[in-house]
């Protein structure tokens, strides 16, 4: 089955640039969306289709990709960052959604 | 502004059913799809399965996981979406999600398969 590739942790300092990458044969083909998940909350959208942000999400927040990898980029970390986040694409067949295995941002 | 709201959820025996609903809010229900995502504790998430609009015939799919067990329906009447569960495992036990193509989500409902 299709699968989506995250490194499992990140750590920065506050002020930092975090990069959260993710890899998957059909990203070249299907958008990646990226969901922001504190503990004991639902998963909140952060950015969609590679590369938008939907309203309300911070500008510090931002999408980018490149052949089979996609990466959310969260400029100037801020203590409220630290989170899970999971990237989402479709399998080749366009129907099924399809996750990262997450990866747990630590602001240090 | 865009609501979904699940409930249903509880404690279950192995080999038993549950059927989970998402009502809905704000949006056009009955043109859109609907989606249920899990998550184990502590693990990540997990795509369930979808059902689309009438104007797609109420297509279905579901991950390999749950066909055959798990059902997804719709009453565009009271703009909710359910997911009915058979056959319940332990490995089911998770937090159920329901979400909209434009990723918006619920807040989740938490179903327990445990003798």
């Amino acid at each position: 089955s299709y699968e989506l590739t995250q490194p499992p942790s990140v750590s920065v300092s506050p002020g930092q640039t975090a990069r959260i990458t993710c890899s998957g044969d059909q990203l070249p083909r299907q958008y990646a969306y990226w969901y922001q998940q504190k503990p004991g909350q639902a998963p909140v959208l952060v950015i969609y289709k590679d590369t938008e942000r939907p309203s309300g999400i911070p500008e510090r927040f931002s999408g980018s990709s490149s052949g089979t990898t996609v990466a959310l980029t969260i400029s100037g970390v801020q203590a409220e960052d630290e989170a899970d986040y999971y990237c989402q694409s479709l399998d080749s067949s366009g129907v099924c959604w399809v996750f990262g295995g997450g990866t747990k941002l630590t602001v240090l | 502004e865009v609501q979904l709201v699940e409930s249903g959820g509880g404690l279950v025996q192995p080999g038993g059913s549950l059927k989970l609903s998402c009502a809905a809010s704000g949006f056009t229900f009955s043109g859109s799809a609907i989606h249920w995502v899990r998550q184990c504790s502590g693990k990540g998430l997990e795509w369930v399965g979808r059902i689309r609009s009438k104007g797609n015939n109420y297509a279905t799919a579901y991950a390999a996981s749950v066909q055959g067990r798990f059902t997804i329906s719709r009453d565009d009447s009271d703009n909710t979406a359910y997911l009915q569960m058979n056959s319940l495992k332990t490995e089911d036990t998770a937090v159920y999600y329901c979400a909209t193509p434009d990723r918006t989500w619920g807040q989740g409902t938490l179903v327990t398969v445990s003798s």
